[in-house]
Protein backbone atom coordinates (compact mmCIF):
# COMPACT_ATOMS: atom_id res chain seq x y z
CA UNK A 1 0.00 0.00 0.00
CA UNK A 2 1.01 3.31 -0.10
CA UNK A 3 3.22 4.60 2.60
CA UNK A 4 4.19 8.41 3.50
CA UNK A 5 7.66 8.89 4.81
CA UNK A 6 8.70 12.17 6.57
CA UNK A 7 12.56 13.42 8.08
CA UNK A 8 13.83 14.34 10.15
CA UNK A 9 11.18 12.42 12.75
CA UNK A 10 12.39 14.86 15.32
CA UNK A 11 14.12 18.23 15.28
CA UNK A 12 15.28 20.48 18.30
CA UNK A 13 15.77 24.28 16.85
CA UNK A 14 16.99 27.24 19.06
CA UNK A 15 14.18 30.30 18.73
CA UNK A 16 14.91 32.38 15.28
CA UNK A 17 16.91 29.34 13.66
CA UNK A 18 14.85 28.01 10.44
CA UNK A 19 13.19 24.34 10.04
CA UNK A 20 12.56 22.30 7.12
CA UNK A 21 10.62 18.96 7.12
CA UNK A 22 10.61 16.53 3.91
CA UNK A 23 8.01 14.30 2.95
CA UNK A 24 7.90 11.43 0.27
CA UNK A 25 6.04 9.31 -1.08
CA UNK A 26 5.53 6.00 -2.77
CA UNK A 27 3.53 6.50 -5.22
CA UNK A 28 2.67 9.61 -7.39
CA UNK A 29 -0.15 12.04 -5.58
CA UNK A 30 -2.85 14.12 -6.92
CA UNK A 31 -2.53 16.22 -4.30
CA UNK A 32 -0.93 17.08 -0.44
CA UNK A 33 -2.27 18.56 2.19
CA UNK A 34 0.04 19.61 5.64
CA UNK A 35 -1.41 19.80 9.18
CA UNK A 36 -0.06 20.70 12.76
CA UNK A 37 -0.77 18.91 15.66
CA UNK A 38 0.07 20.85 18.81
CA UNK A 39 1.18 18.56 21.99
CA UNK A 40 -2.19 16.95 23.26
CA UNK A 41 -4.18 18.48 20.70
CA UNK A 42 -5.50 17.40 17.32
CA UNK A 43 -4.18 17.48 13.86
CA UNK A 44 -5.12 21.28 11.85
CA UNK A 45 -5.19 21.54 8.61
CA UNK A 46 -2.61 24.11 7.38
CA UNK A 47 -2.48 24.10 3.33
CA UNK A 48 -3.28 22.31 0.45
CA UNK A 49 -0.76 21.49 -2.61
CA UNK A 50 -2.06 20.11 -6.28
CA UNK A 51 0.16 21.91 -8.79
CA UNK A 52 3.29 20.11 -9.62
CA UNK A 53 6.10 22.23 -8.57
CA UNK A 54 3.87 24.36 -6.83
CA UNK A 55 5.05 26.65 -3.85
CA UNK A 56 2.63 28.10 -1.64
CA UNK A 57 3.66 30.80 1.63
CA UNK A 58 1.75 31.45 4.76
CA UNK A 59 3.85 33.93 6.11
CA UNK A 60 7.03 32.18 7.53
CA UNK A 61 5.88 29.05 6.51
CA UNK A 62 6.97 27.86 2.68
CA UNK A 63 5.34 24.34 1.33
CA UNK A 64 6.64 23.64 -2.07
CA UNK A 65 5.03 20.41 -4.05
CA UNK A 66 8.05 18.50 -6.04
CA UNK A 67 7.76 18.49 -9.79
CA UNK A 68 7.42 14.63 -10.07
CA UNK A 69 4.64 14.44 -7.14
CA UNK A 70 5.87 12.40 -4.83
CA UNK A 71 7.40 14.94 -2.98
CA UNK A 72 7.04 18.14 -0.83
CA UNK A 73 8.70 20.09 1.92
CA UNK A 74 7.62 22.52 4.30
CA UNK A 75 10.12 25.39 5.70
CA UNK A 76 9.81 27.69 8.39
CA UNK A 77 11.73 30.75 8.40
CA UNK A 78 12.61 32.12 11.99
CA UNK A 79 11.14 29.85 14.34
CA UNK A 80 8.90 30.94 17.58
CA UNK A 81 7.94 28.78 20.37
CA UNK A 82 4.45 29.03 18.73
CA UNK A 83 5.67 26.29 15.90
CA UNK A 84 6.38 23.81 18.57
CA UNK A 85 4.46 20.86 17.62
CA UNK A 86 4.20 17.82 14.91
CA UNK A 87 4.28 18.20 11.29
CA UNK A 88 2.06 15.99 9.29
CA UNK A 89 2.03 15.79 5.26
CA UNK A 90 -0.67 13.87 4.27
CA UNK A 91 -1.10 12.60 0.30
CA UNK A 92 -4.01 11.97 -1.26
CA UNK A 93 -3.60 9.34 -4.18
CA UNK A 94 -6.87 10.66 -6.04
CA UNK A 95 -8.52 7.45 -5.09
CA UNK A 96 -12.02 8.30 -3.28
CA UNK A 97 -10.53 10.87 -1.64
CA UNK A 98 -7.73 8.92 0.31
CA UNK A 99 -5.56 10.90 2.75
CA UNK A 100 -2.31 8.61 3.66
CA UNK A 101 -0.76 10.28 6.80
CA UNK A 102 2.80 10.86 6.89
CA UNK A 103 5.17 9.97 9.68
CA UNK A 104 5.41 13.19 11.04
CA UNK A 105 8.10 15.39 12.16
CA UNK A 106 8.09 16.70 15.78
CA UNK A 107 9.40 19.78 15.92
CA UNK A 108 10.86 21.96 19.38
CA UNK A 109 12.02 25.32 19.78
CA UNK A 110 13.44 26.47 22.69
CA UNK A 111 14.30 30.11 23.42
CA UNK B 1 -19.27 27.09 12.36
CA UNK B 2 -19.36 24.38 15.18
CA UNK B 3 -16.38 21.76 15.07
CA UNK B 4 -16.44 18.15 15.27
CA UNK B 5 -17.95 16.65 18.84
CA UNK B 6 -16.24 13.15 20.18
CA UNK B 7 -16.87 11.54 23.34
CA UNK B 8 -15.86 10.48 25.41
CA UNK B 9 -12.25 12.23 25.60
CA UNK B 10 -11.37 9.68 27.99
CA UNK B 11 -11.46 6.30 28.41
CA UNK B 12 -9.54 3.71 30.68
CA UNK B 13 -10.96 -0.10 30.35
CA UNK B 14 -9.38 -3.70 30.91
CA UNK B 15 -8.10 -6.02 27.74
CA UNK B 16 -11.19 -7.94 26.63
CA UNK B 17 -13.25 -4.95 27.72
CA UNK B 18 -15.49 -3.39 25.25
CA UNK B 19 -16.07 0.49 24.38
CA UNK B 20 -17.68 2.73 22.08
CA UNK B 21 -16.99 5.86 21.07
CA UNK B 22 -19.11 8.84 19.36
CA UNK B 23 -18.50 11.58 16.98
CA UNK B 24 -20.95 13.92 15.76
CA UNK B 25 -19.17 15.85 12.64
CA UNK B 26 -19.53 19.54 11.30
CA UNK B 27 -23.20 20.25 9.89
CA UNK B 28 -23.15 19.54 6.36
CA UNK B 29 -19.70 16.93 6.00
CA UNK B 30 -21.12 14.34 4.01
CA UNK B 31 -17.58 12.49 4.17
CA UNK B 32 -16.62 11.17 8.34
CA UNK B 33 -13.18 9.28 8.80
CA UNK B 34 -12.11 7.14 11.92
CA UNK B 35 -8.33 8.06 12.25
CA UNK B 36 -6.06 5.69 15.26
CA UNK B 37 -3.36 7.42 16.10
CA UNK B 38 -1.22 5.65 18.62
CA UNK B 39 1.68 7.65 20.46
CA UNK B 40 4.44 9.27 18.09
CA UNK B 41 3.16 7.96 14.89
CA UNK B 42 0.85 9.76 12.13
CA UNK B 43 -2.67 9.03 12.14
CA UNK B 44 -3.82 5.92 10.20
CA UNK B 45 -7.55 5.77 8.75
CA UNK B 46 -9.36 2.90 10.09
CA UNK B 47 -12.87 3.49 8.04
CA UNK B 48 -14.23 6.37 5.83
CA UNK B 49 -17.94 7.10 5.25
CA UNK B 50 -19.57 8.71 2.47
CA UNK B 51 -23.16 9.88 3.98
CA UNK B 52 -24.24 6.44 5.38
CA UNK B 53 -21.99 4.22 3.09
CA UNK B 54 -18.72 3.04 3.73
CA UNK B 55 -16.43 4.03 1.13
CA UNK B 56 -12.89 2.47 2.87
CA UNK B 57 -12.13 0.21 5.72
CA UNK B 58 -9.38 -1.90 4.19
CA UNK B 59 -7.48 -0.47 7.74
CA UNK B 60 -10.32 -1.87 9.92
CA UNK B 61 -9.66 -4.89 12.06
CA UNK B 62 -13.36 -6.27 11.27
CA UNK B 63 -12.60 -9.00 13.87
CA UNK B 64 -12.73 -6.97 16.87
CA UNK B 65 -13.63 -3.54 15.18
CA UNK B 66 -17.18 -2.34 14.14
CA UNK B 67 -18.83 1.60 13.19
CA UNK B 68 -21.16 3.06 11.73
CA UNK B 69 -23.08 5.90 10.69
CA UNK B 70 -26.79 5.03 10.15
CA UNK B 71 -28.67 8.47 9.66
CA UNK B 72 -25.85 9.44 7.70
CA UNK B 73 -24.99 12.02 10.43
CA UNK B 74 -23.06 11.03 13.37
CA UNK B 75 -21.20 7.80 14.01
CA UNK B 76 -20.21 5.50 16.61
CA UNK B 77 -16.85 3.16 16.80
CA UNK B 78 -16.76 -0.12 18.36
CA UNK B 79 -13.84 -2.26 19.92
CA UNK B 80 -14.60 -5.69 21.23
CA UNK B 81 -12.93 -7.40 22.68
CA UNK B 82 -9.90 -5.10 23.24
CA UNK B 83 -6.14 -5.57 23.37
CA UNK B 84 -3.25 -3.96 24.67
CA UNK B 85 -2.14 -2.70 21.47
CA UNK B 86 -5.23 -0.75 21.23
CA UNK B 87 -4.42 1.86 23.38
CA UNK B 88 -4.13 4.86 21.24
CA UNK B 89 -6.70 8.37 20.57
CA UNK B 90 -9.16 7.89 18.40
CA UNK B 91 -9.83 10.63 15.77
CA UNK B 92 -13.23 11.57 13.89
CA UNK B 93 -12.92 13.60 11.14
CA UNK B 94 -15.04 15.04 8.64
CA UNK B 95 -14.81 16.87 5.39
CA UNK B 96 -17.88 18.33 3.12
CA UNK B 97 -17.88 15.73 -0.26
CA UNK B 98 -15.27 16.44 -3.01
CA UNK B 99 -12.31 15.38 -3.65
CA UNK B 100 -9.88 16.25 -1.40
CA UNK B 101 -10.98 19.18 0.60
CA UNK B 102 -9.76 19.84 4.06
CA UNK B 103 -10.41 17.33 7.12
CA UNK B 104 -11.53 18.96 9.84
CA UNK B 105 -10.99 16.98 13.33
CA UNK B 106 -12.78 16.22 16.67
CA UNK B 107 -10.41 16.05 19.44
CA UNK B 108 -10.00 12.79 19.74
CA UNK B 109 -10.93 10.09 22.60
CA UNK B 110 -7.68 8.91 24.08
CA UNK B 111 -8.02 5.18 25.09
CA UNK B 112 -6.09 3.05 27.58
CA UNK B 113 -6.61 -0.60 27.80
CA UNK B 114 -5.03 -2.40 31.01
Amino acid sequence: GQQVMQIPQYQHVQEGEDFTTYCNSSTTLSNIQWYKQRPGGHPVFLIQLVKSGEVKKQKRLTFQFGEAKKNSSLHITATQTTDVGTYFCAGDTGTASKLTFGTGTRLQVTL
Amino acid sequence: EAGVAQSPRYKIIEKRQSVAFWCNPISGHATLYWYQQILGQGPKLLIQFQNNGVVDDSQLPKDRFSAERLKGVDSTLKIQPAKLEDSAVYLCASNRQGKSSPLHFGNGTRLTVT
